[in-house]
């Protein structure tokens, strides 16, 4: 597709499940992102891909948070033992980054949100 | 520790008019700064940007401006119209210095364009 696809598109699991969610970035894109959304905040940082480089995981909340990007292309966000908390709409973006000197945009997916009861 | 602010919840605004958003920064490290559009149950899409080496971008209707000095930008919507209610975010990276290309949200603005 010509966009930030991602899956599933709504997830309700019970507490203590773990839970994968999937996106697949824009074809070319080197850098990829995910981010969270609870009730009635922003946009919170998780973690950032930039093609072979070590991830920047800074944002990752808990040791319960963990993601992967395969080959370069699609990531997986795990989520071990879910909590209640973690309800939120879990937004991955690419961006086809050129160096510092780049006026690159970064391109949304529609989010997996995540209900946990 | 909020880098990226924006301290109005909400702005409500007659059709025709100007609306003004306003987003303000504390890390001296951001170079490049974007203001994305959310409509409900969607992702974020781009909608202007601006480096820090201007004070101002245009695109139609959507200005950006720029202080640094005062680390603050806003985003200026003319005229403003019903299709532009949604919730809109202002967002800063660092794209020198060694940081990564992370980009930081503000909390957002839900703007309300009335008929």
């Amino acid at each position: 597709g010509a966009g930030v696809s991602q899956s599933p598109s709504n997830k309700v699991t019970e507490k203590g499940k773990d839970v994968e969610l999937r996106c697949d970035p824009i074809s070319g894109h080197t850098a990829l992102y995910w981010y969270r959304q609870s009730l009635g905040q922003g946009l919170e940082f998780l973690i950032y891909f930039q093609g072979n480089s070590a991830p920047d995981k800074s944002g990752l909340p808990s040791d319960r948070f963990s993601a992967e990007r395969t080959g370069g292309s699609v990531s997986t966000l795990t989520i071990q033992r879910t909590q209640q908390e973690d309800s939120a709409v879990y937004l991955c973006a690419s961006t086809k980054y050129t160096g510092g000197n780049s006026g690159n945009t970064i391109y949304f997916g529609e989010g997996s949100w995540l209900t946990v009861v | 520790d909020q880098q990226v602010k924006q301290n109005s919840p909400s702005l409500s605004v007659q059709e025709g008019r100007i609306s003004i958003l306003n987003c303000d920064y504390t890390n001296s490290m951001f170079d490049y700064f974007l203001w994305y559009k959310k409509y409900p149950a969607e992702g974020p899409t781009f909608l202007i940007s601006i480096s820090s080496i201007k004070d101002k971008n245009e695109d139609g209707r959507f200005t950006v401006f720029l202080n640094k000095s005062a680390k603050h930008l806003s985003l200026h919507i003319v005229p403003s119209q019903p299709g532009d209610s949604a919730v809109y975010f202002c967002a800063a990276l660092s794209r020198y210095g060694g940081a990564t290309n992370k980009l930081i949200f503000g909390t957002g603005t839900l703007l309300a364009v009335q008929p």
